[in-house]
């Protein structure tokens, strides 16, 4: 059964702090994707890697990095969180050249 | 710009059956996804149309027209379980894997 997970459900951070979201997938996916989820906007693509060590830009990529070591494994990092980054954070995966998308439990970040 | 436009709420009675409409503009395509989401859940899988035409999974039906740019999720015999958001979702060509997904639809099923 495939199976992503992220660090944490619900996370509390103060503003300029750096904040580590990590998800991790069994299904030896090549793809991996970070999306911020907001009321009224639906699901945006921060970054998006499809290999080991490669990243790419999504549509907002800015105040965000992402690190991707391992193939399991891609994490978002918030430099310095500010309050705007406030928001449901969603991690996916895909196998190379299919369609579908496996998305983890999500994050709720609070930034104060 | 890249931008796919659906409906912000639809409302259906149970039994009943409902269409979920999407458009889309992109610079390339790829294939027009739907998913479903309920209330603290994570976007689920629907369906998949890459060429027009009709795919019936179940009760979910989904039509594409790429001529027209145009999309549509079809939900029959409505069930409570049903209420939930429905996004429409681009594989956009020239951007290899990257998938842009539209705002979402509301579907609310009352009894």
């Amino acid at each position: 059964d495939v199976k992503v997970t992220q660090s944490s459900r619900y996370l509390v951070k103060r503003t300029g702090e750096k904040v580590f979201l990590e998800c991790v997938q069994d299904m030896d996916h090549e793809n991996m994707f970070w999306y911020r989820q907001d009321p009224g906007l639906g699901l945006r693509l921060i970054y998006f890697s499809y290999d080991v060590k490669m990243k790419e830009k999504g549509d907002i990529p800015e105040g965000y990095s992402v690190s991707r070591e391992k193939k399991e494994r891609f994490s978002l990092i918030l430099e310095s969180a500010s309050t705007n980054q406030t928001s449901m954070y969603l991690c996916a995966t895909q196998r190379a050249q299919s369609y579908e998308q496996y998305f983890g439990p999500g994050t709720r970040l609070t930034v104060t | 710009g890249q931008s796919l436009e659906q409906p912000s709420e639809v409302t259906a009675v149970e039994g009943a059956i409902v269409q979920i409409n999407c458009t889309y503009q992109t610079s390339g395509f790829y294939g027009l996804s739907w998913y479903q989401q309920h209330d603290g859940g994570a976007p689920t899988f629907l369906s998949y149309n890459a060429l027009d035409g009709l795919e019936e999974t179940g009760r979910f039906s989904s039509f594409l027209s790429r001529s027209d740019s145009y999309g549509y999720l079809l939900l029959q015999e409505l069930q409570m379980k049903d209420s939930a958001s429905y996004f429409c979702a681009v594989r956009d060509q020239t951007g290899g894997f990257k998938t842009i997904f539209g705002a979402g639809t509301r579907l609310f099923v009352k009894a």
